[in-house]
């Protein structure tokens, strides 16, 4: 089956430290998308990437880093630089532009920094 | 700026209607709409361009209003699957491909 994986589910890490989250789809969808999810703020787009190696930064991209180096992957780093890195991060992907098309999202990663 | 949904949350009992709003400050080129289960990942629900017709699914359906920037969604004879909370999302189209989400709104159905 077709989808997006993201792992791993739940991650704890200690203030500081740099963590990377996995994000994976074979759909075969060319921009790939980084949300951060906080209680009653929706969802905040950190990066995203409309084709291979090629990324923008979104609205709250501070403190963040991405890679596309594959179609199918599309790695968030969360830096020691994010002050408030706890959180729910989301990764999506559309076909085509965000704005024609649907996204398909993965079932996220709860980061918790201690 | 993130759209503005209304209302923030509501509560129904099986059957009953709702409607949910998404206000834009900005000129849209579309509104997408997701549903989010508690702690799941959003779902799709539809997608309304500018210039597009009304879209429906099963008993939700939702409307593009594109000179007011706003767009709204109507459950109809909610069912207790209707649970969860609904996202819009704002397109301005142009040289900015990403969307903008809403706040969200809270749907609880009861039995």
């Amino acid at each position: 089956d077709g989808g997006i994986t993201q792992s791993p589910k739940y991650l704890f890490r200690k203030e500081g430290q740099n963590v990377t989250l996995s994000c994976e789809q074979n759909l075969n969808h060319d921009a790939m998308y980084w949300y951060r999810q906080d209680p009653g703020q929706g969802l905040r787009l950190i990066y995203y990437s409309q084709i291979v190696n090629d990324f923008q930064k979104g609205d709250i991209a501070e403190g963040y880093s991405v890679s596309r180096e594959k179609k199918e992957s599309f790695p968030l780093t969360v830096t020691s630089a994010q002050k408030n890195p706890t959180a729910f991060y989301l990764c999506a992907s559309s076909a085509g532009l965000a704005v024609l098309y649907e996204q398909f999202f993965g079932p996220g990663t709860r980061l918790t920094v201690l | 700026q993130q759209p503005v949904q209304s209302p923030q949350a509501v509560i129904l009992r099986e059957g009953e209607d709702a409607v949910i709003n998404c206000s834009s400050s900005k000129a849209l080129y579309s509104v997408h709409w997701y549903r989010q289960k508690h702690g799941e990942a959003p779902v799709f629900l539809m997608i309304l361009l500018k210039g597009g017709e009304q879209k429906g699914h099963e008993k939700i359906s939702a409307s593009f209003n594109e000179k007011k920037q706003q767009s709204s969604l109507y459950l109809t004879a909610s069912q207790l699957s209707y649970s969860g909370t609904y996202f819009c999302g704002t397109g301005e189209g142009g040289a900015t491909n990403k969307l903008i989400f809403g706040t969200g709104t809270l749907l609880a159905v009861q039995p």
